[in-house]
């Protein structure tokens, strides 16, 4: 079984639909909670950074982390076009020294 | 934000040259440096980690002796290809981690990756 597990799509939404990113994990001392986004031919770029359980907005973004479940989301407001791109979740310990990426999921937004 | 520049962006050469790849965290100090190689529709595949002034820690299964990297300063990071063939074409991304104002370490930020071709 992987550390975390993300369906690697791909996820097609009309454009200004509401899209949910999810992603499982199986480490219990994970602690810190990324979102990266990352376009073709490009680095990924971090979206969202949390510790522990709970929510973070950012403009259209919202993470959430539910730690009871080993369970954390991404989801996009209003989806654009310009949304389009692969959707890495990443997490780490305590103190971060070891990061494990998910395998990322292709999100298309249809005009 | 953080910024991390990779160079170069592309490069093409041929089969046994040796190609350079540089990763600098532009506005911040990265305590510690990883090197990703990527291919088409396929996640992250970590090959090392380096911490300044020391060694490079290599991910199983990659050749210390073909991939040389160098972590001189708290902003520049090395890769170095030495006689590249083929097999070695890839995406190669660097990325850059900083601490935290509490002792921890930061999310890793990402160069804009290198592909290279070999002929």
């Amino acid at each position: 079984q992987k550390e975390v597990e993300q369906d690697p799509g791909p996820l097609s939404v009309p454009e200004g639909a509401i899209v949910s990113l999810n992603c499982t994990y199986s480490n219990s001392a994970f602690q810190y909670f990324m979102w990266y986004r990352q376009y073709s031919r490009k680095g990924p770029e971090l979206l969202m950074y949390t510790y522990s359980s709970g929510n973070k907005e950012d403009g259209r973004f919202t993470a959430q982390v539910d730690k009871s479940s080993k369970y954390i989301s991404l989801f996009i407001r209003d989806s654009q076009p310009s949304d389009s791109a692969t959707y890495l979740c990443a997490m780490s310990n305590t103190g971060g020294f070891k990061t494990i990426f998910g395998a990322g999921t292709r999100l298309f937004v249809k005009a | 934000g953080a910024v991390v520049s990779q160079h170069p962006s592309w490069v093409i050469c041929k089969s046994g040259t040796s190609v350079k790849i540089e990763c600098r965290s532009l506005d911040f100090q990265a305590t510690t440096m990883f090197w990703y190689r990527q291919f088409p529709k396929q996640s992250l595949m970590l090959m090392a980690t380096s911490n300044e002034g020391s060694k490079a820690t290599y991910e199983q299964g990659v050749e210390k002796d073909k991939f040389l990297i160098n972590h001189a300063s708290l902003t520049l990071s090395t890769l170095t290809v030495t006689s590249a063939h083929p097999e070695d074409s890839s995406f190669y991304i660097c990325s850059a981690r900083g601490g935290t104002r509490d002792g921890g370490s930061g999310p890793q930020h990402f160069g804009d990756g290198t592909r290279l071709s070999i002929l």
